[in-house]
């Protein structure tokens, strides 16, 4: 089955700081990939929409200059938290989709979780 | 808009009984209805989906979901369940022509020996 990846699994940094969290899709091109967060004990909250090549459509709420999505291959989509701030603590999972059409499946990866101090 | 709504967050069921996760959504149009599971520690994983055709939809390891719309339901369902099937359990909605997935809150379903 088609399997995606994220890196890191768990990062702590200190408040202010800038984290990267990496999505790979590894035996798949994705043509679209989406970032969601997770807070404890509450359901998946998309935050972005990422297609190859061209700029993320961010949810309503969604601070575009916070939350820095690039997706510069169909197989590599990279989250940047800036200036993080203890409440953007949280589980952040990237899914990766091989089409455009909806009712083809979301493959998820394993989730980052950030701890920021 | 769409939404979906799991009532039950909690479902502890004893091994080897019946199960029912209830997931109702939403939705003015046409729909692709999913189920995920996610299983500690890992990330979300697609246990069966719903595009069109039959109503009733079966995954690979017994879990069954039929789609309702009338009722606007996708309740998920396993005759005899197992330790190992202990999970969150997300129900999920997307417009036939939309980009992205609706989650419901999740269930998490505790299988008791």
């Amino acid at each position: 089955g088609a399997v995606v990846s994220q890196h890191p699994s768990r990062v702590i940094c200190k408040s202010g700081t800038s984290v990267k969290i990496e999505c790979r899709s590894l035996d798949f091109q994705a043509t679209t990939m989406f970032w969601y967060r997770q807070f404890p004990k509450q359901s998946l909250m998309l935050m972005a929409t990422s297609n190859e090549g061209s700029k993320a459509t961010y949810e309503q709420g969604v601070e575009k200059d916070k939350f820095l999505i690039n997706h510069a291959s169909l197989t590599l989509s990279t989250l940047t938290v800036t200036s993080a701030h203890p409440e953007d603590s949280s589980f952040y999972i990237c899914s990766a989709r091989p089409y455009k059409w909806a009712g083809e499946t979301q493959y998820f990866g394993p989730g980052t979780r950030l701890l920021v101090l | 808009a769409q939404s979906v709504t799991q009532l039950d967050s909690q479902v502890p069921v004893f091994e080897e009984a019946p199960v029912e996760l209830r997931c109702n959504y939403s939705s003015s149009v046409s729909v692709y209805l999913f189920w995920y599971v996610q299983y500690p520690n890992q990330g979300l994983q697609l246990l069966l989906k719903y595009l069109s055709g039959s109503t009733l939809v079966e995954s690979i390891n017994g879990f069954e979901a039929e789609f309702n719309k009338s009722q606007t339901s996708f309740h998920l369902r396993k005759p005899s369940v197992h330790i190992s099937d202990t999970a969150e359990y997300f129900c999920a909605v997307t417009q036939t022509g939309a980009n992205n997935l609706f989650f419901g809150t999740g269930t998490r379903l505790t299988v008791i020996p």
